[in-house]
């Protein structure tokens, strides 16, 4: 156990819809990350959030979005979905945001299918 | 923009086989090196990590060393069991915070 938690762990959903994913990092840690794992496309890093506020920029689309709140759990967006957005989504945190050295530790990911 | 190659798989050996795992990146400035393992159904885990030329990482029998000159992070292990079967992933981290990964190489070994 990582000690981050993700929420929902399965979600199905229409294409068109829009979604929440959900995600608490380990205690004291301040960054948050989000990654997409799709088969097609391996494992691509979408976003990250220091202590509140973006820190560095993926290959996330304009129709996603994410933020981290003063208790530092993120959410993550997802709008106007296609099936090509059917993926596992993962949320990993670290303790700092300055300094490469620090490893992340990730959530068991959330599994979204859109049909 | 940086990025990591790794050796396509998937790869198949017998238990107690030697591993190799080739990854190579291109990033600016001197990042940090990683090896996560990730197994069916979970996310993935650190498995060892090198923050600087030289450096050699190791746990569960697993190494590797980080070659600046051929910036390169090979994975090995000498003798690899059925419980090792997972996907590998490779990863550096910039001091800006930014992560890049590997597309992960999947490892059967059969007993």
């Amino acid at each position: 156990d990582s000690g981050v938690t993700q929420t929902p762990k399965h979600l199905i959903t229409a294409t068109g819809q829009r979604v929440t994913l959900r995600c608490s990092p380990r205690s004291g840690d301040l960054s948050v990350y989000w990654y997409q794992q799709s088969l097609d496309q391996g494992l691509q890093f979408l976003i990250q959030y220091y202590n509140g506020e973006e820190r560095a920029k993926g290959n996330i689309l304009e129709r996603f979005s994410a933020q981290q709140f003063p208790d530092l759990h993120s959410e993550l967006n997802l709008s106007s979905l296609e099936l090509g957005d059917s993926a596992l989504y993962f949320c990993a945190s670290s303790v700092e945001q300055v300094g490469s050295y620090n490893e992340q530790f990730f959530g068991p990911g959330t599994r979204l299918t859109v049909l | 923009g940086d990025s990591v190659t790794q050796m396509e798989g998937p790869v198949t050996l017998s238990e107690e086989a030697f591993l190799t795992i080739n990854c190579t990146y291109t990033a600016t400035g001197y990042p940090s090196l990683f090896w996560y393992v990730q197994y069916p159904g979970e996310g993935l885990q650190l498995l060892l990590k090198a923050t600087k030329a030289d450096d050699k990482g190791s746990n569960k029998g697993f190494e590797a060393t980080y070659r600046k000159e051929t910036t390169s992070f090979h994975l090995e292990k000498g003798s690899v069991q059925v419980s090792d079967s997972a996907v590998y992933f490779c990863a550096l981290n910039t001091n800006a915070g930014k992560s890049t990964f590997g597309d992960g190489t999947t490892l059967t070994v059969k007993p």
